[in-house]
Protein backbone atom coordinates (compact mmCIF):
# COMPACT_ATOMS: atom_id res chain seq x y z
CA UNK A 1 0.00 0.00 0.00
CA UNK A 2 1.21 3.56 -0.81
CA UNK A 3 2.32 5.85 1.72
CA UNK A 4 1.78 8.53 -0.75
CA UNK A 5 -1.28 10.40 -1.95
CA UNK A 6 -1.33 13.19 -4.80
CA UNK A 7 -3.41 14.02 -7.50
CA UNK A 8 -4.22 11.82 -10.52
CA UNK A 9 -3.84 14.38 -13.12
CA UNK A 10 -2.84 17.93 -13.56
CA UNK A 11 -2.96 19.77 -17.02
CA UNK A 12 -0.44 22.84 -18.07
CA UNK A 13 0.58 24.72 -20.56
CA UNK A 14 4.30 25.22 -22.17
CA UNK A 15 6.07 28.02 -20.42
CA UNK A 16 4.49 28.22 -17.04
CA UNK A 17 5.77 26.54 -13.43
CA UNK A 18 4.01 23.28 -12.30
CA UNK A 19 3.30 22.53 -8.68
CA UNK A 20 2.46 18.50 -7.76
CA UNK A 21 1.70 18.33 -4.52
CA UNK A 22 2.16 15.06 -2.32
CA UNK A 23 0.47 13.96 0.99
CA UNK A 24 2.62 11.80 3.10
CA UNK A 25 1.10 12.07 6.66
CA UNK A 26 2.31 8.83 8.19
CA UNK A 27 5.83 9.76 7.41
CA UNK A 28 8.78 8.63 9.56
CA UNK A 29 11.57 10.28 11.24
CA UNK A 30 13.96 8.68 9.06
CA UNK A 31 12.49 8.34 5.57
CA UNK A 32 13.79 10.50 2.88
CA UNK A 33 10.89 11.70 0.15
CA UNK A 34 11.96 11.02 -3.57
CA UNK A 35 10.17 11.78 -6.61
CA UNK A 36 10.46 9.75 -10.19
CA UNK A 37 9.27 10.24 -13.82
CA UNK A 38 7.92 7.74 -15.94
CA UNK A 39 7.95 8.76 -20.09
CA UNK A 40 5.05 6.45 -21.70
CA UNK A 41 7.13 2.55 -22.82
CA UNK A 42 10.12 3.70 -20.51
CA UNK A 43 11.00 2.62 -17.17
CA UNK A 44 10.96 5.49 -14.23
CA UNK A 45 13.62 8.01 -14.15
CA UNK A 46 14.92 9.40 -10.36
CA UNK A 47 13.81 13.32 -10.33
CA UNK A 48 15.31 14.59 -7.22
CA UNK A 49 15.44 13.67 -3.34
CA UNK A 50 15.12 15.30 0.07
CA UNK A 51 14.41 15.37 3.50
CA UNK A 52 13.45 18.64 5.04
CA UNK A 53 13.25 22.22 3.50
CA UNK A 54 14.06 23.02 -0.05
CA UNK A 55 16.54 20.69 -2.81
CA UNK A 56 17.07 21.87 -6.29
CA UNK A 57 18.85 20.36 -9.16
CA UNK A 58 19.05 21.30 -12.91
CA UNK A 59 15.30 19.65 -13.27
CA UNK A 60 13.23 20.46 -10.58
CA UNK A 61 12.83 21.91 -6.71
CA UNK A 62 11.42 20.03 -4.13
CA UNK A 63 9.63 21.85 -0.97
CA UNK A 64 8.90 20.29 2.14
CA UNK A 65 7.15 21.92 5.26
CA UNK A 66 8.57 21.78 8.78
CA UNK A 67 6.07 19.05 9.55
CA UNK A 68 7.29 16.98 6.57
CA UNK A 69 3.46 15.54 6.00
CA UNK A 70 3.55 16.94 1.97
CA UNK A 71 5.76 18.22 -0.44
CA UNK A 72 6.14 19.76 -3.27
CA UNK A 73 7.70 19.01 -6.59
CA UNK A 74 8.28 22.02 -8.74
CA UNK A 75 9.02 21.90 -12.68
CA UNK A 76 10.34 25.44 -13.69
CA UNK A 77 8.81 26.48 -17.33
CA UNK A 78 7.64 22.87 -18.77
CA UNK A 79 7.83 21.70 -21.93
CA UNK A 80 6.04 19.67 -24.22
CA UNK A 81 8.43 16.67 -23.10
CA UNK A 82 7.34 16.56 -19.75
CA UNK A 83 4.50 14.85 -20.61
CA UNK A 84 4.30 12.05 -18.37
CA UNK A 85 3.75 10.19 -15.03
CA UNK A 86 5.00 11.59 -11.88
CA UNK A 87 5.49 9.58 -9.03
CA UNK A 88 5.73 10.54 -5.09
CA UNK A 89 8.01 7.57 -2.43
CA UNK A 90 8.81 7.66 0.56
CA UNK A 91 11.71 5.55 2.19
CA UNK A 92 14.30 4.90 4.88
CA UNK A 93 17.73 5.46 3.21
CA UNK A 94 19.12 3.77 6.18
CA UNK A 95 16.64 0.62 6.56
CA UNK A 96 18.55 -2.53 6.09
CA UNK A 97 15.74 -4.80 5.97
CA UNK A 98 14.16 -4.04 2.93
CA UNK A 99 14.69 -1.80 -0.41
CA UNK A 100 11.84 -1.98 -2.00
CA UNK A 101 10.47 1.62 -3.81
CA UNK A 102 6.61 1.52 -3.14
CA UNK A 103 4.46 3.72 -5.95
CA UNK A 104 1.24 5.21 -6.14
CA UNK A 105 -0.69 5.73 -8.93
CA UNK A 106 1.13 8.56 -9.65
CA UNK A 107 0.10 12.14 -11.45
CA UNK A 108 0.23 12.60 -15.15
CA UNK A 109 1.00 15.43 -16.38
CA UNK A 110 -0.05 16.38 -19.66
CA UNK A 111 1.58 19.71 -20.54
CA UNK A 112 0.02 21.14 -23.80
CA UNK A 113 0.88 24.14 -26.42
CA UNK B 1 26.93 -0.83 -19.58
CA UNK B 2 25.97 2.53 -19.19
CA UNK B 3 22.72 1.83 -17.87
CA UNK B 4 20.14 -1.40 -16.97
CA UNK B 5 19.88 -3.45 -19.52
CA UNK B 6 16.95 -6.02 -20.01
CA UNK B 7 16.10 -8.70 -22.82
CA UNK B 8 13.79 -9.28 -24.20
CA UNK B 9 12.15 -6.10 -24.76
CA UNK B 10 9.16 -8.11 -25.73
CA UNK B 11 7.79 -11.37 -25.22
CA UNK B 12 5.24 -13.04 -26.57
CA UNK B 13 4.50 -16.84 -24.71
CA UNK B 14 1.48 -19.42 -24.77
CA UNK B 15 -1.16 -19.96 -21.10
CA UNK B 16 1.16 -22.54 -19.43
CA UNK B 17 4.66 -21.62 -20.87
CA UNK B 18 8.28 -21.10 -18.87
CA UNK B 19 8.98 -17.71 -19.40
CA UNK B 20 13.03 -16.18 -17.92
CA UNK B 21 13.34 -12.77 -17.99
CA UNK B 22 17.08 -10.70 -18.29
CA UNK B 23 18.33 -7.63 -16.14
CA UNK B 24 21.90 -6.96 -16.55
CA UNK B 25 22.42 -3.87 -13.49
CA UNK B 26 24.89 -1.27 -13.77
CA UNK B 27 28.11 -2.25 -12.95
CA UNK B 28 29.21 -1.94 -9.10
CA UNK B 29 25.18 -1.98 -8.42
CA UNK B 30 24.72 -4.07 -5.34
CA UNK B 31 21.45 -3.86 -4.99
CA UNK B 32 18.46 -4.90 -7.42
CA UNK B 33 14.73 -4.76 -8.16
CA UNK B 34 12.45 -6.15 -9.87
CA UNK B 35 8.74 -4.44 -10.45
CA UNK B 36 5.67 -5.51 -12.83
CA UNK B 37 3.37 -2.30 -14.27
CA UNK B 38 0.35 -3.30 -15.48
CA UNK B 39 -1.49 -0.17 -17.89
CA UNK B 40 -2.67 2.55 -15.89
CA UNK B 41 -0.83 1.76 -12.41
CA UNK B 42 2.20 2.23 -10.86
CA UNK B 43 4.94 -0.47 -10.41
CA UNK B 44 4.32 -2.74 -7.61
CA UNK B 45 7.49 -4.36 -6.11
CA UNK B 46 8.23 -8.02 -6.63
CA UNK B 47 11.71 -8.43 -5.33
CA UNK B 48 14.97 -6.87 -3.94
CA UNK B 49 18.44 -8.48 -3.74
CA UNK B 50 21.40 -7.05 -1.75
CA UNK B 51 24.23 -9.47 -3.51
CA UNK B 52 23.56 -12.50 -4.61
CA UNK B 53 20.72 -12.91 -1.88
CA UNK B 54 16.99 -11.31 -1.91
CA UNK B 55 16.75 -9.81 0.60
CA UNK B 56 12.81 -9.27 0.41
CA UNK B 57 10.87 -11.70 -1.96
CA UNK B 58 7.32 -10.30 -0.51
CA UNK B 59 6.02 -9.10 -3.81
CA UNK B 60 6.16 -12.04 -5.56
CA UNK B 61 2.86 -12.97 -6.31
CA UNK B 62 3.02 -16.73 -6.24
CA UNK B 63 4.73 -20.08 -6.35
CA UNK B 64 5.30 -19.47 -10.11
CA UNK B 65 7.49 -16.65 -9.91
CA UNK B 66 11.25 -16.69 -9.02
CA UNK B 67 14.31 -14.40 -9.13
CA UNK B 68 17.78 -15.71 -9.15
CA UNK B 69 21.12 -13.52 -8.89
CA UNK B 70 23.89 -15.77 -8.50
CA UNK B 71 26.76 -13.96 -8.51
CA UNK B 72 25.13 -10.99 -7.51
CA UNK B 73 25.05 -9.02 -10.91
CA UNK B 74 22.91 -10.45 -14.14
CA UNK B 75 19.42 -11.46 -12.50
CA UNK B 76 16.46 -13.81 -14.04
CA UNK B 77 13.49 -13.48 -13.21
CA UNK B 78 11.72 -16.78 -14.16
CA UNK B 79 7.98 -17.67 -14.13
CA UNK B 80 6.06 -21.34 -14.84
CA UNK B 81 3.31 -21.81 -15.78
CA UNK B 82 2.22 -18.60 -17.17
CA UNK B 83 -1.58 -17.51 -16.94
CA UNK B 84 -2.94 -14.14 -18.80
CA UNK B 85 -2.60 -12.25 -16.10
CA UNK B 86 0.84 -12.21 -15.60
CA UNK B 87 0.55 -9.76 -18.89
CA UNK B 88 2.62 -6.53 -17.87
CA UNK B 89 5.84 -4.86 -18.01
CA UNK B 90 8.32 -6.47 -16.22
CA UNK B 91 11.09 -3.50 -14.67
CA UNK B 92 14.56 -4.13 -13.47
CA UNK B 93 16.22 -1.25 -11.42
CA UNK B 94 19.59 -1.01 -9.54
CA UNK B 95 21.26 1.13 -7.19
CA UNK B 96 24.42 1.08 -5.31
CA UNK B 97 22.73 1.66 -2.26
CA UNK B 98 19.43 1.11 -0.72
CA UNK B 99 17.02 4.15 -1.64
CA UNK B 100 19.44 6.51 -3.57
CA UNK B 101 18.64 6.74 -7.15
CA UNK B 102 16.91 3.56 -8.53
CA UNK B 103 18.27 3.02 -12.33
CA UNK B 104 15.60 1.41 -14.16
CA UNK B 105 15.89 -0.75 -17.74
CA UNK B 106 13.26 -0.11 -20.35
CA UNK B 107 11.62 -3.15 -19.24
CA UNK B 108 10.17 -6.22 -21.09
CA UNK B 109 6.57 -6.35 -21.92
CA UNK B 110 5.43 -9.79 -21.46
CA UNK B 111 2.08 -11.02 -23.09
CA UNK B 112 0.93 -14.23 -22.25
CA UNK B 113 -1.84 -15.35 -25.05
Amino acid sequence: LAKTTQPISMDSYEGQEVNITCSHNNIATNDYITWYQQFPSQGPRFIIQGYKTKVTNEVASLFIPADRKSSTLSLPRVSLSDTAVYYCLVGDPGSSNTGKLIFGQGTTLQVKP
Amino acid sequence: GAGVSQTPSNKVTEKGKYVELRCDPISGHTALYWYRQSLGQGPEFLIYFQGTGAADDSGLPNDRFFAVRPEGSVSTLKIQRTERGDSAVYLCASSSYLHTEAFFGQGTRLTVV
